[in-house]
């Protein structure tokens, strides 16, 4: 099985901030990551695949970078509408998800 | 426009049984791999279940391997989870979630709650 481990599990910001999350994957998985955004009481959304592909509709002030092991997440300037959890994935074995990064309001 | 809507969840007692039902509407559905994901209160997203297209290949995490089963029936674009064996950790929100060409989850449904509870 392909571990993913996240960092932080919780992060305090503001808006305007600079928000970067770590990823990271127990074995090489080449770009097959993938970064979701969940809020309370909804099903997560895709942000990015491929480990830098930007979904449809999301907006560009989010950015994935990396590969085989080591990714991020980055929001370049964070707005009320990200406060959420965001979690990576990886899809090259079944899927696994990271433990979680909650972006809380500073 | 692609829409994945789950049912089934609800209150059951530890051994008990329920199957939960993903209804796919918007897409064909019988060319896309479907998987389960759950999330329990205050832990993250847990891939359960993934079938492939034609129900070539079923795959099952071993949290749920043994108790668990997913199926799908393509003449009614629904994707089914039968569970057994019920737990009190298996209480959870379950979702069903697309899987694109490349792999990953494009689209999900809202989820239906599970609750394991005597």
């Amino acid at each position: 099985d392909i571990q993913m481990t996240q960092s932080p599990s919780t992060l305090s910001a503001s808006v305007g901030d600079r928000v970067t999350i770590t990823c990271r994957a127990s074995r090489s998985i080449s770009t097959s990551l993938a970064w979701y955004q969940q809020k309370p009481g909804k099903a997560p959304k895709l942000l990015i695949y491929q480990a830098s592909s930007l979904e449809s509709g999301v907006p560009s002030r989010f950015s994935g970078s990396g590969s085989g092991t080591e990714f991020t997440l980055t929001i370049s300037s964070l707005q009320p509408d990200d406060f959420a959890t965001y979690y990576c994935q990886q899809y090259q074995n079944y899927w696994t998800f990271g433990q979680g990064t909650k972006v809380e309001i500073k | 426009e692609v829409q994945l809507v789950e049912s089934g969840g609800g209150l059951v007692k530890p051994g008990g049984s329920l199957r939960l039902s993903c209804a796919a509407s918007g897409f064909t559905f019988s060319a896309y791999n479907i998987n389960w994901v759950r999330r329990a209160p205050g832990k993250g997203l847990e891939c359960l279940s993934s079938i492939t297209t034609s129900s070539t290949n079923m795959w099952h995490a071993d949290s749920v391997k043994g108790r668990f089963t997913i199926s799908r029936d393509d003449a009614k674009n629904s994707v089914y989870l039968q569970m057994n064996s019920l737990r009190v950790e298996d209480t959870a929100v379950y979702y069903c979630a697309r899987s694109t060409a490349t792999g990953t989850g494009d689209y999900w449904g809202q989820g239906t709650l599970v609750t394991v509870s005597t």
